[in-house]
């Protein structure tokens, strides 16, 4: 199982670029995720979804927008990206389970906005 | 707006030493999750707590919950080296764990650093 992956790896971007990072999964999840971390701020929820065509914005929505078409895909956009844009992004996923369920983490894209 | 405390920030121990790391939360909540993050990787889930008094251990580390005074505890028995790592609690504020959305909201993290 490939479980979470994450596309690119990597990306450098300069100011006012547009760019889409790809996050799929094979674990049939239903509730998918989008964290960015920087360094003293740990991980904030950008946006999330909790299934097929639905998506929620969480902590730090502002200058992103998602669409969740299927369930095993969730992307990122950056419309005009900004130098504070700069960050480590990580997308998650995990079941639906009334008991609670912990993330499951792809390799997370590293993105450089100059 | 659900805040995630943890502390220290910084960890240095010795290898041998034992220490705790604290994760406090402000709203109800009785799911909590502890990840472990190397330096340029991914978060690996180490431990789901998912009811008041819960206890969980795996090595030498053990996670406990108390959910009447919003906290989380992550100890350190006899520290090696192999631990070296941030640490991160996260709170889940999903339906069912008293709260109304679908959201895991994640502490600063714990960079702990374990010397010879």
């Amino acid at each position: 199982n490939a479980g979470v992956t994450q596309t690119p790896k990597f990306r450098v971007l300069k100011t006012g670029q547009s760019m889409t990072l790809l996050c799929a999964q094979d674990m049939n999840h239903e509730y998918m995720y989008w964290y960015r971390q920087d360094p003293g701020m740990g991980l904030r929820l950008i946006h999330y979804s909790v299934g097929e065509g639905t998506t929620a914005k969480g902590e730090v929505p502002d200058g992103y927008n998602v669409s969740r078409l299927k369930k095993q895909n969730f992307l990122l956009g950056l419309e005009s990206a900004a130098p504070s844009q700069t960050s480590v992004y990580f997308c998650a996923s995990r079941k639906w389970t009334s008991s609670g369920s912990p993330l499951h983490f792809g390799n997370g894209t590293r993105l450089t906005v100059t | 707006e659900l805040k995630v405390e943890q502390n220290p920030l910084f960890l240095s121990m010795q290898e041998g030493k034992n220490y705790t790391i604290y994760c406090n939360y402000s709203t109800t909540s009785d799911r909590l999750y502890w990840y472990r993050q190397d330096p340029g990787k991914s978060l690996e889930s180490l431990f789901v707590l998912l009811s008041n008094g819960a206890v969980k251990q795996e090595g030498r580390l053990m996670a406990s919950l108390d959910t009447k005074a919003r906290l989380s505890t992550l100890h350190i028995t006899a520290a090696v080296h192999d631990l070296s790592a941030t640490y991160f609690c996260a709170v889940d504020m999903s339906p069912g764990s008293g709260g109304s959305n679908y959201k895991l909201t994640f502490g600063k993290g714990t960079l702990l650093t374990v010397n010879p």
